[in-house]
């Protein structure tokens, strides 16, 4: 089973700053990786898939960067509501695994 | 619209079964791929389980191997997994989630319905 490790373990950031998350793969999941936002009481949504195409409807202030084993996600400008729990998941070998989650709070 | 919507949670004694069902809406399940993933409370993501569009591709995470069966009825556009056999770890929000395309490797999650908890507890 690939094990997905995303860092920091809690990011704190003012709006308006750049965050940046990192997921790291225990072995390459080439570039079949997707990052989702959950916010409380809310079902995870889905923002990149192929660890740099933005879904439907994502603002482009989300990017997302990597390959192999090591993978980026890039808020450029923090707005209020971009503050949640942000997961990796890769989805190259069975079982898809997730990271155990970053949450993004305000600083 | 795309819509997901997952019924059948509930308490449940340690050892007991419950069926949970998806229903799909805005599209045709029968062209999709579909995944079980659920979240213990204050926990992370686990999937669970997936079902090919045409069945022929069933798989299981370990921890519910033997105990859990999914299976689809495609023309009532829905969903289903029974779960047998259920312990407290198995406590969790449970999500149903369409495969990303069917295009090979395309395994992400999107949509997701809003879940509905399973509770395993005397």
């Amino acid at each position: 089973e690939i094990v997905m490790t995303q860092s920091p373990a809690t990011l704190s950031v003012s709006p308006g700053e750049r965050a940046t998350l990192s997921c790291r793969a225990s072995q390459s999941v080439s570039s079949n990786l997707a990052w989702y936002q959950q916010k409380p009481g809310q079902a995870p949504r889905l923002l990149i898939y192929g660890a740099s195409t933005r879904a439907t409807g994502i603002p482009a202030r989300f990017s997302g960067s990597g390959s192999g084993t090591e993978f980026t996600l890039t808020i450029s400008s923090l707005q209020s509501e971009d503050f949640a729990v942000y997961y990796c998941q890769q989805y190259n070998n069975w079982p898809m695994t997730f990271g155990q989650g970053t949450p993004l709070e305000i600083k | 619209e795309v819509q997901l919507v997952e019924s059948g949670g509930g308490l449940v004694q340690p050892g007991g079964s419950l069926r949970l069902s998806c229903a799909a809406s805005g599209f045709t399940l029968s062209s999709y791929s579909m995944n079980w993933v659920r979240q213990a409370p204050g926990k992370g993501l686990e999937w669970v389980s997936y079902i090919s569009s045409t069945r022929s591709t069933i798989y299981y995470a370990d921890s519910v191997k033997g105990r859990f069966t999914i299976f689809r009825d495609n023309a009532k556009n829905s969903l289903y997994l029974q779960m047998n056999s259920l312990r407290a770890e198995d406590t969790a929000v449970y999500y149903c989630a369409r495969r990303g395309s069917e295009v090979l490797y395309n395994n992400w999650f999107d949509p997701w319905g809003q879940g509905t908890l399973v509770t395993v507890s005397s």
